[in-house]
């Protein structure tokens, strides 16, 4: 079956320009999370998805950063007036299972990322 | 503040040589830790995780909470192991990564 997928790929903005960014989980998973990679970094966690309900956004950098997963499967991420320390790889991950209070140790399968560039 | 440190960005060995990749957390508590993998052109993936005990690719971890460590071992390198390694730690709500390390193994 087909992985997780993002798009695009690869994304030019000028700063100030919004941005959105898609992620197609692995379907039936449950759990959706979002990562943002800066150059030579480790990914740092952004936000957590239980089926439609986000239930952790504490990794948001700021309020210009928004994520949305309505019916439950894919996920947008939303960055408004992009600035130029925004540019990172944003990575997607799905997982079967919940995130629970005992944490999350079920395997994350990550999307290629979305390289974003701000000029 | 809870930290995972991959002390080493670039690793080189030769084929055939041990080759250990290291990873130390700061972390009141009883984690879970894993090691993730992403070769070239391609997406991050898991390699293992210290409750399995299991052995990939020829890779083990140890985890050592005396030392807060959970070391990436494996007795022969080979040149397919070339890749970018990452260290992770998740407790509760808390998920976080080292910055990573590149192993070359070189012919």
């Amino acid at each position: 079956g087909a992985g997780v997928s993002q798009s695009p790929r690869y994304k030019v903005a000028k700063r100030g320009q919004d941005v959105a960014l898609r992620c197609d989980p692995i379907s039936g998973h449950v759990s959706l999370f979002w990562y943002q990679q800066a150059l030579g970094q480790g990914p740092e966690f952004l936000t957590y998805f239980q089926n439609e309900a986000q239930l952790d956004k504490s990794g948001l950098p700021s309020d210009r950063f928004f994520a949305e997963r309505p019916e439950g499967s894919v996920s947008t991420l939303k960055i408004q007036r992009t600035q130029q320390e925004d540019s990172a790889v944003y990575l997607c991950a799905s997982s079967r299972d919940l995130w629970t209070a005992e944490g999350h140790t079920d395997t994350q399968y990550f999307g290629p990322g979305t390289r974003l560039t701000v000029l | 503040a809870q930290r995972v440190t991959q002390p080493e960005k670039l690793l080189s060995v030769f084929k055939g040589a041990p080759v250990e990749l290291k990873c130390n957390y700061s972390y009141s508590g009883s984690p879970e830790l894993f090691w993730y993998v992403q070769y070239s052109r391609q997406r991050l993936q898991l390699l293992l995780r210290h409750i399995s005990r299991e052995s990939i690719k020829g890779f083990t971890a140890d985890l050592n909470k005396g030392e807060t460590s959970f070391h990436l071992k494996k007795p022969f390198a080979q040149e397919e192991d070339s890749a970018m390694y990452y260290c992770a730690l998740i407790h509760g709500n808390d998920m976080r990564f080292g910055a990573g390390t590149r192993l070359t193994v070189k012919p």
